[in-house]
């Protein structure tokens, strides 16, 4: 059975860039798309992005030109990098990578990372 | 980019049956996928391409897509049924995720 774990720090800076890993277990990271979600408080899920095995990526148009994602076969992990806006904490929300329906058959969630964003 | 509408809230008595829409352009022509949230916990799916029930999820969760409109149906409702719902779909078109805004079940 698939697992996905988030990692990173929890705390960063305005103006700042947020990185986060999942490391995926249980099964093989190839053949599947690779998506971050967030959300913030109080607030519903939004889809961040994705990236497939072979690296090839597709973002949210709302973040397109702050996100980037790699993927690292060998370690079965792959990452988030957001370039934070300076002087808001519009960032702050828990991050969850995932398998989801619809671009795979595989529907499998980490528990999710909070991430606040302050000075 | 498409756009998946949901209402705000659904409230429904225990034993009842509660019915939460997502509405989308000609939503019928795509595969809508349902999700459960509970506080402090990831979404667990509950229905997929419309209507799938996904291993260990119960009956009594049921799922259709029509015209503009797609529906997760939920029967005999349960305490422990309550929680957020959002609605999922995979725009082929560009190759997006989109999410509904989600539904907030409350049990009477």
């Amino acid at each position: 059975q698939v697992h996905l774990q988030e990692s990173g720090p929890g705390l960063v800076k305005p103006s700042e860039t947020l990185s986060l890993t999942c490391t995926v277990s249980g099964g093989s990271i190839t053949n599947y798309y690779w998506n971050w979600i967030r959300q913030s408080p109080g607030r519903g899920l939004e889809w961040v992005g994705y990236i497939y095995d072979n690296g090839s990526a597709n973002y949210n148009p709302s973040l397109r030109s702050r996100v980037s994602t790699s993927v690292d076969t060998s370690k079965e992990q792959f990452s988030l990098k957001l370039r934070l806006i300076s002087v808001t904490a519009a960032d702050t929300a828990v991050y969850f990578c995932a398998s989801l329906w619809g671009p795979n058959d595989m529907d499998v969630w980490g528990p999710g990372t909070t991430v606040t964003v302050s000075s | 980019s498409y756009v998946l509408t949901q209402p705000p809230s659904v409230s429904v008595a225990p034993g009842k049956t509660a019915r939460i829409t997502c509405g989308g352009n000609k939503i019928e022509r795509k595969s809508v996928h349902w999700y459960q949230q509970k506080p402090g916990q990831a979404p667990v799916l509950v229905v997929h391409d419309d209507s799938g029930r996904p291993s260990g999820v119960p009956e009594r969760f049921s799922g259709s897509n029509s015209g503009n409109t797609a529906t997760l149906t939920i029967s005999r409702v349960e305490a422990g049924d309550e929680a957020d719902y959002y609605c999922q779909v995979w725009d082929s078109s560009n190759d997006h995720v989109v999410f509904g805004g989600g539904t907030k079940l409350t049990v009477l």
